[in-house]
């Protein structure tokens, strides 16, 4: 069965700290990995996107990493802001079919950035 | 429009009513999906539409569960005789089609919706 399973659920740190998310996935064919950003009551955004050749993409202070041998992926997060606070999802497209990605989403981390 | 947009942002109805929930995609964007996201899980997906092409609505939970795009644009998402398990935030998302395995998804804000 497919699945995506992140850690930790939740996490809090103060302003200005780094942290990173964690990502395992048992997805199969894997086409692709996206990481997105959700704020309350807010749809989600993209952070990054990486196909399987790459294993690093960063977009301002967040840096995701993937290693598709060991399906891993994390998402670092540096010199965090309180507008950080937010549901980080990883997202793994299980092939691309049908004019489209077949997309399994994992449950989130939910992180409060404290001043 | 700037974004994806969604109405009514959160509905409230009695079990056993139907309800309709609206998406406006990107301007432009041809392949639209639903997804719907119950607390503490995954979002999961119902539905796509791709320009005319026939949807995949492989992912619809039921047959009280129905989706239509007029014009390859606007979409509404039906659902009839409601259920207390369909209490969820239900995202639509449109993505510039033809974009290939990287295509992104832009999302709209969601519809709350609570059957009580």
């Amino acid at each position: 069965k497919n699945q995506v399973e992140q850690s930790p659920q939740s996490l809090i740190i103060l302003e200005g700290k780094n942290c990173t998310l964690q990502c395992n996935y048992t997805v199969s064919p894997f086409s692709n990995l996206r990481w997105y950003k959700q704020d309350t009551g807010r749809g989600p955004v993209s952070l990054t996107i990486m196909t399987f050749s790459e294993n690093t993409k960063s977009n301002g202070r967040y840096t995701a990493t993937l290693d598709a041998d060991t399906k891993q992926s994390s998402l670092h997060i540096t010199a965090s802001q309180l507008s950080d606070s937010a549901s980080y999802i990883c997202v793994v497209s299980a092939g691309f079919s049908g004019g489209y990605n077949k997309l399994i989403f994992g449950a989130g981390t939910r992180l409060a950035v404290h001043p | 429009g700037a974004g994806v947009s969604q109405s009514p942002s959160n509905k409230v109805t009695e079990k056993g009513k139907d309800v309709e929930l609206r998406c406006d995609p990107i301007s432009g964007h041809t392949a639209l999906y639903w997804y719907r996201q119950s607390l503490g899980q995954g979002l999961e997906f119902l539905i796509y539409f791709q320009g005319n092409s026939a949807p995949d609505k492989s992912g619809l939970p039921s047959d009280r569960f129905s989706a239509e795009r007029t014009g390859g644009s606007v979409s509404t998402l039906t659902i009839q005789r409601t259920q207390q398990e369909d209490s969820a935030v239900y995202l639509c998302a449109s993505t510039i089609g033809g974009g290939g395995k990287t295509d992104t998804q832009y999302f709209g804000p969601g519809t709350r919706l609570t059957v009580l």
